[in-house]
């Protein structure tokens, strides 16, 4: 299995909503990632997990909340967002070194706030 | 400070002719290279790496990059485009040593026109 998958794929959420974003990979890959992606934007590193433990947080507002309950899975927890927000999130695996792998990435949540 | 250049943001070509997407980079320390593409409303796919070794590396789809080390160069190369390889292409630099990097070019939208 070499995918990444995402659910759900699409969201709308109004600003006093809490819901979560979820991303799942079978491939025995130690980092997995978090972007944002603006349209015709490149992707925005929000978070990285390396043995589910948060080692980059590339200063995300805190009405986003990452999740890495074992190795295969990651969750982004949102509650309060802004239409700013609205984006089409990307959730990412690699191997255990988060530096010269190729990364392998799920095809996105595509969120929109109200 | 590192970063990557995607100097083209579109690049219109007729079908069957050929296309090169360029990318240069800086960065004072060793680097690997990514190219991905990404096809609407989809998440990025590798589409081929240089770790080390031969500076010309190939994709399975037809499309080939050669690292130029001397002018800081990867770019993209298809001799004969077809109308499915219309999309966005990123080109991605990680950084070999100190703290984790893993930049993303700004995009380039190829468009294969009939």
């Amino acid at each position: 299995d070499t995918e990444v998958t995402q659910t759900p794929k699409h969201l709308v959420m109004g600003m006093t909503n809490k819901k979560s974003l979820k991303c799942e990979q079978h491939m025995g890959h130690r980092a997995m990632y978090w972007y944002k992606q603006k349209a015709k934007k490149p992707p925005e590193l929000m978070f990285v997990y390396s043995y589910e433990k948060l080692s980059i947080n590339e200063s995300v507002p805190s009405r986003f909340s990452p999740e890495c309950p074992n190795s295969s899975l990651l969750n982004l927890h949102l509650h309060a967002l802004q239409p700013e927000d609205s984006a089409l999130y990307l959730c990412a695996s690699s191997q255990r070194s988060l530096v010269n792998n190729e990364q392998f990435f799920g095809p996105g949540t595509r969120l929109t706030v109200l | 400070a590192q970063s990557v250049t995607q100097l083209d943001s579109q690049v219109p070509v007729f079908e069957e002719a050929p296309v090169e997407l360029r990318c240069n980079y800086s960065s004072s320390v060793s680097v690997y290279l990514f190219w991905y593409v990404q096809y609407p409303n989809q998440g990025l796919q590798l589409l081929l790496k240089y770790l080390s070794g031969s500076t010309l590396v190939e994709s399975i789809n037809g499309f080939e990059a050669e690292f130029n080390k001397s002018q800081t160069s990867f770019h993209l190369r298809k001799p004969s485009v077809h109308i499915s390889d219309t999309a966005e292409y990123f080109c991605a630099v990680s950084i070999t040593s100190g703290t984790y990097k893993y930049i993303f070019g700004t995009g380039t939208r190829l468009k294969v026109l009939a």
